[in-house]
């Protein structure tokens, strides 16, 4: 059964615009945790943030921010005023026995 | 530091080769990870070590043979590997491999050695 959905194979976004990277994920579990990676074209996976499933407030880190509604079992990526630089692969992720990948959604930031 | 260092960046081999990949890590981590990944695709997890003993193989054929030689260092040893093995390898590490979501089960990769097998 797959853990974690990312529904956008290809986001478009104007510099300086913020955007939303959707993803879902499914578990019973009460203790998770949730994941945003970024992978350039280097291959580098970048870790951006994390949201645990008992933190009663959406993590914040620099530009990025989590939308986490945890009875929607959504844990949005918002990244605001974005820069040519944002132009990558996200992964967003869950661990709680093990790490689930979601499928991935390329941004490209258009100048 | 977050740092996880891969070498080599590149490689390409014959299928008749015998090659390894390194990892290191000096965060104090005692969990350590590899993973294939092909282009446009998430992560495949290959293999899990933790503290320095194999937990996880998924059922990843022994022409890989991996090898933690200490806390700190990560080997992926590569035999007559084939075409459809060129791939992007990733080496992680986390606080530890325990389940449950704590911000110390992040995972932090490095760079990534490129494989190309002819």
């Amino acid at each position: 059964a797959q853990k974690i959905t990312q529904t956008q194979p290809g986001m478009f976004v104007q510099e300086k615009e913020a955007v939303t990277l959707d993803c879902t994920y499914d578990t019973s579990d009460p203790s998770y945790g949730l994941f945003w990676y970024k992978q350039p074209s280097s291959g580098e996976m970048i870790f951006l943030i994390y949201q645990g499933s008992y933190d009663q407030q959406n993590a914040t880190e620099g530009r990025y921010s989590l939308n986490f509604q945890k009875a929607r079992k959504s844990a949005n990526l918002v990244i605001s005023a974005s820069q040519l630089g944002d132009s990558a692969m996200y992964f967003c992720a869950m661990r709680h026995n093990q790490f689930y990948f979601g499928t991935g959604t390329s941004l490209t930031v258009i100048p | 530091d977050t740092e996880v260092t891969q070498t080599p960046k590149h490689l390409v081999m014959g299928m008749t080769n015998k090659k390894s990949l390194k990892c290191e890590q000096h965060m104090g981590h005692r969990a350590m990870y590899w993973y294939k990944q092909k282009a446009k695709k998430p992560p495949e997890l290959m293999f899990v070590y933790s503290y320095e003993k194999l937990s996880i193989n998924e059922s990843v054929p022994s022409r890989f043979s991996p090898e933690c030689p200490n806390s700190s260092l990560l080997n992926l040893h590569l035999h007559a590997l084939q075409p459809e093995d060129s791939a992007l390898y990733l080496c992680a590490s986390s606080h530890n491999h325990l389940a449950g979501g704590l911000a110390r089960n992040t995972q932090y990769f490095g760079p990534g050695t490129r494989l190309t097998v002819l």
